[in-house]
């Protein structure tokens, strides 16, 4: 499993766009990037996946270069509810027969100041 | 439809003490997972269930176990526990199919073990 290297914190303002880059330099040929969303005390939240390219959801994008050994979540207009823990993960899930597990690493602490 | 729930949210247990935490899975889906998050770290792996069967076993010792049952429910124990086991352990579920690219996991809110 690829290993993920992210800012430990970041702060930001209500309004603002937010990116968060994440490093896999050891990224697999079939590996995804999935990036998780956690609060305190709740269990992380999906919030966007891919493999290349740009990839957008109603909530964030996802940046991915060619070379695929970084990606950038992108947050629009965050608000003060925003402020969570955000985990970039790398991997298959897809392997027939084998475990399908997330492997986190200690994620970035998003938060947004007023 | 309900999401992931898990029982109990909170448990305080002494050292060497046995605990049962228990996961329902989302409606249709076949697939459980446990993790184990320590204050201040990601989750990490402890085991997935498929169709009643261990598919992955992360690094933990064997005083760690699980089951799932017919209806997909899942149990994780832990014997013998020790003051390192106080975490949030999570449950996650998804619907282990061939068909999808990249599979989601969904996660209950957990349960917060205190080990005194």
């Amino acid at each position: 499993l690829a290993k993920t290297t992210q800012p430990i914190s970041m702060d930001s303002y209500e309004g603002q766009e937010v990116n968060i880059t994440c490093s896999h330099n050891n990224i697999a040929t079939n590996d995804y990037i999935t990036w998780y969303q956690q609060f305190p005390s709740q269990g992380p939240r999906f919030i966007i996946q891919g493999y290349k390219t740009k990839v957008t959801n109603e909530v964030a994008s996802l940046f991915i270069p060619a070379d695929r050994k970084s990606s950038t979540l992108s947050l629009p207009r965050v608000s003060l509810s925003d402020t969570a823990v955000y985990y970039c993960l790398v991997g298959d899930l897809r392997s027939s027969g084998s475990a399908r597990q997330l492997t986190f690493g200690s994620g970035t602490q998003l938060t947004v100041l007023p | 439809d309900a999401g992931v729930t898990q029982s109990p949210t909170h448990l305080i247990k002494t050292r060497g003490q046995q605990v049962t935490l228990r996961c329902s899975p989302i409606s249709g889906h076949k697939s459980v997972s446990w993790y184990q998050q320590v204050l201040g770290q990601g989750p990490q792996f402890i085991f997935q269930y498929y169709e009643k069967e261990e598919r992955g076993r992360g690094n933990f010792p064997d005083r760690f176990s699980a089951r799932q049952f017919p209806n997909y429910s899942s149990e994780l124990n832990v014997n013998a526990l020790l003051l390192g086991d106080s975490a949030l352990y999570l449950c996650a579920s998804s619907p282990y199919t061939w068909t999808e690219n990249m599979e989601t996991q969904y996660f209950g809110p957990g349960t917060r073990l205190l080990v005194l």
